[in-house]
């Protein structure tokens, strides 16, 4: 079945303590991107990656890091995590032949940082 | 589940009627848009998209009305069903070629049985 699988799916940590959240697509997908959804807001996007070793910072990077070695994984780091990166996280992937195509997202990763 | 977001506005319709979600966009530029359907607990689901060179596109059940001349995107749900509740939710792409979408915040819709 093709998918984009995050996890963990819920994730509560403290102000400071690193973490990772993982992402991986089966669809040989070129193009990957995080998001976060906060109540009244759209999706906003974190980071994208047009492709393995290719990642540019979308409209709100401060506070996290990605990494991109290969094509089906787009980890999100957040070095540091402070209370307002508590938010519902979530990764997409998308071919890149046609860039006028849907994003495939994964199922979220709800995060609190207390 | 995921609260997706606490104070969305909602749009109720009884089982078996037809439901309408409205999405204003933002810029006259953008030439590709989609729908996509969230589920409580569950990531945005593709549902139709439309380009900007067609008016009207239908898929199984549901309709996408663009109006280019006032920004304005629909979706139609035809014979609304309890599987159909969710959180909807529009995105435009205003420069080709890039996946810079833009999402709108989205519509609640309840179906009541």
């Amino acid at each position: 079945e093709a998918q984009v699988t995050q996890n963990p799916r819920y994730l509560i940590t403290v102000t400071g303590k690193k973490l990772t959240v993982t992402c991986s697509q089966n669809m040989n997908h070129e193009y990957m991107s995080w998001y976060r959804q906060d109540p009244g807001l759209g999706l906003r996007q974190i980071y994208y990656s047009m492709n393995v070793e290719v990642t540019d910072k979308g409209d709100v990077p401060e506070g996290y890091k990605v990494s991109r070695k290969e094509k089906r994984n787009f980890p999100l780091i957040l070095e540091s995590p402070s209370p307002n990166q508590t938010s519902l996280y979530f990764c997409a992937s998308g071919p890149s032949s046609s860039y006028n195509s849907p994003l495939h997202f994964g199922n979220g990763t709800r995060l609190t940082v207390t | 589940g995921e609260s997706v977001g606490l104070h969305l506005p909602t749009l109720s319709v009884q089982e078996g009627d037809n439901s309408i979600i409205n999405c204003a966009y933002s810029n006259s530029a953008s030439d590709y848009f989609i729908w996509y359907k969230q589920e409580s607990g569950k990531g945005p689901q593709f549902i139709i998209d439309i380009r900007s060179n067609m008016d009207k596109r239908q898929g199984q059940r549901v309709t996408v009305l663009l109006n280019k001349t006032v920004k304005h995107l629909s979706l139609q749900i035809a014979a609304t069903q309890p599987g159909d509740s969710a959180v909807y939710f529009c995105a435009e792409m205003p420069t080709s070629g890039t996946y810079k979408y833009i999402f709108g915040t989205g519509t609640r819709l309840k179906v009541l049985a």
